[in-house]
């Protein structure tokens, strides 16, 4: 059975520019969730998507946002991005237990 | 929710046991307590989860007390592959925004 995958491994923008990840999740999961982690750091909760609404939100600003598809994958959005914004962004799918995909490393210059 | 700390490192020896503790004080009742293992640049990795008592799978042991403020992962037998940043998550299995993540600790295994 095929895992989170995630797209694109790498990402870089210059600031300013928006920038789109998207998550596919495990055949069956109906929730997907997005986690930013900046290098060295904890995992920061940013997004959860079930059913093709959003569910919850973190403590991010409103440039962040997403969207989940009919097929339960799903797309982040960050716009007007910022040197801040350089980070590794991970997409988790959920029937309980979450499992994550690889990530999307993206870098702001 | 739940706050939860964890030590920020811990070093040990091949062969050895790792015991990684997790303190949750404000853990509500419909709390599930997670442990994710995670290698620099890639997703964390589900290990173990558990409610209660003590939950065993083929590759950890998790033990949680009656009053459930803390949780404790068991590592049998490391090896070097096992050196890794290990997270613990306390929180609603089913909404990520009412679970909280420790900051990890980093597991350094020695020859």
């Amino acid at each position: 059975e095929a895992g989170v995958t995630q797209s694109p491994t790498h990402l870089i923008k210059t600031r300013g520019q928006q920038a789109t990840l998207r998550c596919s999740p495990i055949s069956g999961h109906t929730s997907v969730y997005w986690y930013q982690q900046a290098l060295g750091l904890g995992l920061q909760f940013l997004l959860w998507y079930d059913e093709g609404e959003e569910r919850n939100r973190g403590n991010f600003p409103p440039r962040f946002s997403g969207r989940q598809f009919p097929n339960y994958s799903s797309e982040l959005n960050v716009n007007a991005l910022e040197l801040e914004d350089s980070a590794l962004y991970l997409c988790a799918s959920s029937l309980g237990e979450q499992f994550f995909g690889p990530g999307t490393r993206l870098t702001v210059l | 929710l739940a706050k939860t700390t964890q030590p920020i490192s811990m070093d040990s020896y091949e062969g050895q046991e790792v015991n990684i503790t997790c303190s949750h004080n404000n853990i509500a009742t419909n709390d599930y307590i997670t442990w994710y293992q995670q290698f620099p640049s890639q997703g964390p990795r589900f290990i173990i989860q558990g409610y209660k008592t003590k939950v065993t799978n083929e590759v950890a042991s998790l033990f949680i007390p009656a009053d459930r403020k803390s949780s404790t992962l068991s590592l049998p037998r490391v090896s070097l592959s096992d050196t890794a940043v290990y997270y613990c998550l306390v929180g609603d299995r089913t909404n990520a925004g009412k679970s909280t993540f420790g900051d990890g600790t980093t597991l350094t295994v020695k020859p």
